[in-house]
C-alpha cells in the first residue's frame, strides 16, 4: 500500500523568509512524488514532480523538494517566501494498486505568508 | 486550467435530489478521474476511467455513479444527495503515452463546490 503523510496542517512564514513544508510517504514500489498547489478558489497546479531521476527536483516559482530514500521524504522548500505563495499544498504519491495506478494525496499544509 | 472545465462551479441542493456533476475536456486525454475534498483530507478518489468503456470505484465510491459519455466527458452523480456529499469536486485528466502521463501527472479542473442541506 502507498501513503502519504504531511506533517503539518498550517505553516506560516514572513516574506521573504525560507519556506519549508514537511512530507513523508510511504510505497511498495519505486514512487512517484508530487507536489501540487491550490490557490483559493482555484483548481490544482502541479509545482514539480520527482521521477526516479535526480533526487533534487526544482518546480515553479523558485520551489524545489529534495527526494531522500533513506528518510522516505520529499520536504519542499523555497529560499524566500512572496505573498504570492500563500496557498494549500499538496504532497502526492502514485500509488500501485490492483495493476492500476492512482494518486494518493497528503491531507494538505495551508501556507500564510506574513508581510 | 481551461483545458479541464467543471460545470456548475457552485450548487446547493437539498437532501434527497439527484445532482449531476459534469466534466469536459479538450486535453485529448483518455484517463479521467472525480475526487472529492474535504477539509483535512485532502482529495480522495471517487471514480475513474482509462477509457470510454472502462469505469473503475476509487476509495469512496458509495453514494455516487458515473457516466464516461464520450473520450471528453466524464459525468458525476449523486443519485440521492446527502449532507456529508457536501464538498469541494474536482475532475482530472491524464494521458498514459506522455512522458507526464507515464509517471502519473495529472492535470485538474477548477472544481465545483456542491452544498446539500
Amino acid at each position: 500500500a502507498q501513503s502519504v503523510t504531511q506533517l503539518d496542517s498550517h505553516v506560516s512564514v514572513s516574506e521573504g523568509t525560507p519556506v519549508l513544508l514537511r512530507c513523508n510517504y510511504s510505497s511498495s514500489y519505486s514512487p512517484s512524488l508530487f507536489w501540487y498547489v491550490q490557490h483559493p478558489n482555484k483548481g490544482l497546479q502541479l509545482l514539480l514532480k520527482y521521477t526516479s531521476a535526480a533526487t533534487l527536483v526544482k518546480g515553479i516559482n523558485g520551489f524545489e523538494a529534495e527526494f531522500k530514500k533513506s528518510e522516505t521524504s520529499f520536504h519542499l522548500t523555497k529560499p524566500s517566501a512572496h505573498m504570492s505563495d500563500a496557498a494549500e499544498y499538496f504532497c502526492v504519491v502514485r500509488a500501485v494498486s490492483a495493476g492500476r495506478r492512482a494518486l494518493t494525496f497528503g491531507s494538505g499544509t495551508r501556507l500564510q505568508v506574513q508581510p | 486550467d481551461a483545458d479541464v472545465t467543471q460545470t456548475p462551479r457552485n450548487r446547493i441542493t437539498k437532501t434527497g435530489k439527484r445532482i449531476m456533476l459534469e466534466c469536459s475536456q479538450t486535453k485529448g486525454h483518455d484517463r479521467m478521474y472525480w475526487y472529492r475534498q474535504d477539509p483535512g483530507l485532502g482529495l480522495r478518489l471517487i471514480y475513474y476511467s482509462f477509457d470510454v468503456k472502462d469505469i473503475n470505484k476509487g476509495e469512496i465510491s458509495d453514494g455516487y455513479s458515473v457516466s464516461r459519455q464520450a473520450q471528453a466527458k466524464f459525468s458525476l452523480s449523486l443519485e440521492s444527495a446527502i449532507p456529508n456529499q457536501t464538498a469541494l469536486y474536482f475532475c482530472a485528466t491524464s494521458d498514459p503515452r506522455s512522458l507526464a502521463g507515464e509517471v502519473g501527472e495529472q492535470f485538474f479542473g477548477p472544481g465545483t463546490r456542491l452544498t446539500v442541506l
